[in-house]
């Protein structure tokens, strides 16, 4: 068990339709990072919420977007898809640990875009 | 300047051989956190380094941070099968507010 749920796990769209992920972090974590991997390649920084606000960005286009609910869940946007958005969508909920972060990653959302 | 390099790429070695990732920067960090992700799996936190010249143990694996804070290495004694995996490191930037990832090492193991 992660601690941190994403939904939906798999998911199949048509270059230019736009998709929602979603993800619940661990409980007590109220900070939410959103993650892209590709494939065979470390995860590179989407955004960052905090406090229902994107508080650090990524270098990543306008067409991904986000929000953060009251309850600190979270939704990932991504409008117009290109086939090169296909990859394991990762959302990673954090909370200060005394020394530094301590992060939590979910199981991820393997969009692929056909 | 805000990337960490990883080597090697991909490690295959037999059951019962030791392991070395490594993992650089050529700027000084303030941090730098190791992931291990399972095929077909997600990043797990394995263990998050501060101070110049630290190490840290878990069982079989040793992870130390250079005296320079620009580099840092993780080390598997007498692999096991449970050990495949790719194994990333992060620095955290913005007081770890964002983790940036190096490429990762794949290991793959003989039984």
């Amino acid at each position: 068990d992660a601690g941190v749920t994403q939904s939906p796990t798999h998911l199949i769209k048509t270059r230019g339709q736009q998709v929602t992920l979603r993800c619940s972090p661990k409980s007590g974590h109220d900070t939410v990072s959103w993650y892209q991997q590709a494939l065979g390649q470390g995860p590179q920084f989407i955004f960052q919420y905090y406090e229902e606000e994107e508080r650090q960005r990524g270098n990543f286009p306008d067409r991904f977007s986000g929000h953060q609910f009251p309850n600190y869940s979270s939704e990932l946007n991504v409008n117009a898809l290109l086939l090169g958005d296909s990859a394991l969508y990762l959302c990673a909920s954090s909370a200060y640990m005394g020394q530094g972060w301590g992060y939590t990653f979910g199981s991820g959302t393997r969009l692929t875009v056909v | 300047g805000q990337q960490v390099m990883q080597i090697p790429q991909y490690q295959h070695v037999q059951e019962g051989e030791d392991f070395t990732t490594y993992c650089n920067s050529s700027t000084t960090l303030s941090n730098i956190q190791w992931y291990k992700q399972r095929p077909g799996g997600h990043p797990v936190f394995l263990i998050q380094l501060v101070k110049s010249g630290e190490v840290k143990k878990q069982k079989r694996l040793t992870f130390q941070f250079g005296e320079a804070k620009k580099n840092s290495s993780l080390h598997i004694t007498a692999t096991q099968t449970t050990d495949v995996g790719t194994y990333f490191c992060a620095r955290g930037l913005q007081g770890a507010q964002k983790l940036v990832f190096g490429q990762g090492t794949r290991l793959t193991i003989n039984p």
